[in-house]
């Protein structure tokens, strides 16, 4: 089936602008999650949808970021006044709600959205 | 502190040359842990999630097995498209949800398998 899709897949930008991020789950995945990753590092954690709403938003790094999952399906990760520092790919992931043998649920990512902010 | 370190940061590979990455972390009560594989300009692909000390799980030229304290990728006779950036990741934080947890990254080992 298909997979976790991300648009755009490149996004340039300059400083101060607005700019908004596009992820849509595996089709009846519950949880979807928000990563950002810098070169060379893991990915980062920012947000966790259940359903509609954002259960965890703990990883966002100020109040310029926000995502939104109106429907529980497809969400949308918003960057405002966007600054240099926010230049990253930013992941999201899908699972389902239930993991193994009470274990967490497997996360499969897309393809990310590569953010440059001149 | 809960972390994740990996081991090496770059590995370089003879074609056929096999080995073995590194991953040990420190969380208190294991939910698993998951191995990934990224390309460059991709997102992360899922390889395998191992639950329990003692485990072992295969495909193709990798396998993947876990202690109490670090998980160990190994590569058997390598291939250049087997290279890639290879990831690690623990499940740090419960969220509300069952099997919903917020993962925890190390900063991968790039592979380099030259032919």
């Amino acid at each position: 089936g298909a997979g976790v899709s991300q648009t755009p897949s490149n996004k340039v930008t300059e400083k101060g602008k607005y700019v908004e991020l596009r992820c849509d789950p595996i089709s009846g995945h519950t949880a979807l999650y928000w990563y950002r990753q810098s070169l060379g590092q893991g990915p980062e954690f920012l947000i966790y949808f259940q359903g509609t709403g954002a259960a965890d938003d703990s990883g966002l790094p100020n109040d310029r970021f926000f995502a939104v999952r109106p429907e529980g399906s497809v969400s949308t990760l918003k960057i405002q006044r966007t600054e240099r520092g926010d230049s990253a790919v930013y992941l999201c992931a899908s699972s389902p709600l239930w993991g193994t043998s009470g274990g967490a649920s497997t996360q499969y990512f897309g393809p990310g959205t590569r953010l440059t902010v001149l | 502190e809960d972390q994740v370190t990996q081991s090496p940061e770059a590995l370089r590979l003879q074609e056929g040359e096999s080995s073995s990455l590194n991953c040990s972390y420190t969380v208190s009560g294991l939910r698993g842990l998951f191995w990934y594989r990224q390309d460059p300009g991709k997102g992360p692909e899922f390889l395998f999630t191992l639950y329990s000390a003692g485990e072992e799980k295969e495909k193709e030229r990798l396998k993947a097995t876990l202690t109490k304290k670090e998980s160990f990728l190994h590569i058997t006779a390598p291939k250049p498209e087997d290279s890639a950036t290879y990831l690690c990741a623990v499940p740090l934080r419960r969220h509300s949800g069952a099997g919903s947890y917020q993962l925890t990254f190390g900063k991968g080992t790039k592979l380099s398998v030259i032919p």
